[in-house]
């Protein structure tokens, strides 16, 4: 099973503010990984998938990079509605797993 | 737009069988792969499995032999069975369907919270 570790496990960003999550995973996921964010109360909700591609709907302020092991968000200007947990997910191998989690809390 | 439900008991006394029902509106059933994935309170995201609308599966071997799906065209809905649950199978699940592309998942349940309790 790849484990897929997030780091760190909270951030505190001012509004406005560029906000960057990593995620790494034990072994090569090549570029299929995603990221959710989850508020509280609601679903998960798909952001980027391979790696870099937002899904539809969703701000350009929102941008994925990385490949193999290593993965990145990046929010280049924290709105209110943004902050949340974010989460990342492998696809490449069985079992699809995620990471713990990044809180992204209001500093 | 596609809109998923979860329904099913938010009670199950341990060693029993968790089972929930996902009914999809807005599309069609067909030609997708649908999952279930579970959130402990509190804690992070476990795939639990999917399921094509032809029938096929796919589990995670952690949960292969408790876990049951099945699928039925007729309603727009799918199904988990999750047998001899124990406190440790208490979780938000959530039903969602795979993307297109590839297993990620682009549209979700609000989700039900499941509690194993006697």
């Amino acid at each position: 099973e790849i484990v897929m570790t997030q780091s760190p496990a909270t951030l505190s960003v001012s509004p406005g503010e560029r906000a960057t999550l990593s995620c790494r995973a034990s072994q090569s996921v090549s570029s299929k990984l995603a990221w959710y964010h989850q508020k509280p109360g609601q679903a998960p909700r798909l952001l980027i998938y391979d790696a870099s591609t937002r899904a539809t709907g969703i701000p350009a302020r929102f941008s994925g990079s990385g490949s193999g092991t290593e993965f990145t968000l990046t929010i280049s200007s924290l709105q209110s509605e943004d902050f949340a947990v974010y989460y990342c997910q492998q696809y490449n191998n069985w079992p699809l797993t995620f990471g713990g989690g990044t809180k992204v809390e209001i500093k | 737009q596609v809109q998923l439900q979860e329904s099913g008991p938010g009670l199950v006394k341990p060693s029993e069988t968790l089972s929930l029902n996902c009914t999809v509106s807005g599309g069609s059933i067909s030609s997708y792969w649908w999952t279930w994935i579970r959130q402990p309170p509190g804690k992070g995201l476990e795939w639990i499995g999917y399921i094509y609308y032809s029938g096929n599966t796919n589990y995670n071997p952690s949960l292969k032999s408790r876990v049951t799906m099945s699928v039925d065209t007729s309603k727009n809905q799918f199904s988990l069975n999750l047998s001899s649950v124990t406190a440790a199978d208490t979780a938000v699940y959530y039903c969602a369907r795979k993307g297109s592309g590839a297993s990620w998942f682009d549209y979700w349940g609000q989700g039900t919270l499941v509690t194993v309790s006697s």
